[in-house]
């Protein structure tokens, strides 16, 4: 079982405000991991940390920020969310190294902007 | 970069009947080739896996077979069960980590029991 935890799963907000979607993983991984999906859809990299205070973009533009200051903890950050925000965010995290070590996703958080 | 198409869409099978599910991929560099079972309001959840230095791989009811030559592999599921019910994604990365995995497009399997 993955040790990876997602807050809140549940969101719906108004346009213009300011949300940061949590996540934490309890099993030391460096690389960490934000997708986005929407319902039924493919899972689209938003951005990556291969470590404390490493963030990349990832192949999905995304108007969302992230930070990595303490290993265990990838919160993400729409400053102004907007109706074409409204999505599934899933966090995962995995070790580094050669290819092929498992990512272990969360449960993913929907967030709803009205 | 990579381009991952995966069929069909969707699959209804029998309960105890054979499901199997194909992926193409673009990118001969690529190498690990994951496959992932989302179950509705969960995060995917990874099965089975292979490298392309295999060109099979079996865990119970679930198989992986992978063709580097025509660039396609597929996820084959035996016997199966209502549980078996998800979205399956395949995946393809190349040598150097995860954050270039790009995945399928999912294909919603049900199981009639």
């Amino acid at each position: 079982e993955a040790d990876i935890y997602q807050t809140p799963r549940y969101l719906v907000i108004g346009t213009g405000k300011k949300i940061t979607l949590e996540c934490s993983q309890t099993m030391g991984h460096d690389k960490m991991y934000w997708y986005q999906q929407d319902p039924g859809m493919e899972l689209h990299l938003i951005h990556y940390s291969y470590g404390v205070n490493s963030t990349e973009k990832g192949d999905l533009s995304s108007e969302s920020t992230v930070s990595r200051i303490r290993t265990e903890h990838f919160p993400l950050t729409l400053e102004s969310a907007r109706p074409s925000h409204t999505s599934q965010y899933l966090c995962a995290s995995s070790w580094s190294g050669t290819s092929g070590n498992t990512i272990y996703f969360g449960e993913g958080s929907w967030l709803t902007v009205v | 970069g990579e381009n991952v198409e995966q069929h069909p869409s969707t699959l209804s099978v029998q309960e105890g009947d054979s499901a199997v599910i194909k992926c193409t991929y673009s990118d001969s560099a690529s190498n690990y080739f994951p496959w992932y079972k989302q179950e509705l309001g969960k995060g995917p959840q990874l099965i089975i896996d292979i490298r392309s230095n295999v060109g099979e791989k079996k865990d119970q009811r679930i198989a992986v077979t992978l063709n580097k030559t025509a660039k396609h592999f597929s996820l084959h599921i035996t016997e199966t069960q209502p549980e078996d019910s998800a979205v399956y994604f395949c995946a393809a990365s190349m040598d150097f980590g995860n954050e270039k995995l790009t995945f399928g497009t999912g294909t919603r399997l049900t199981i009639i029991p």
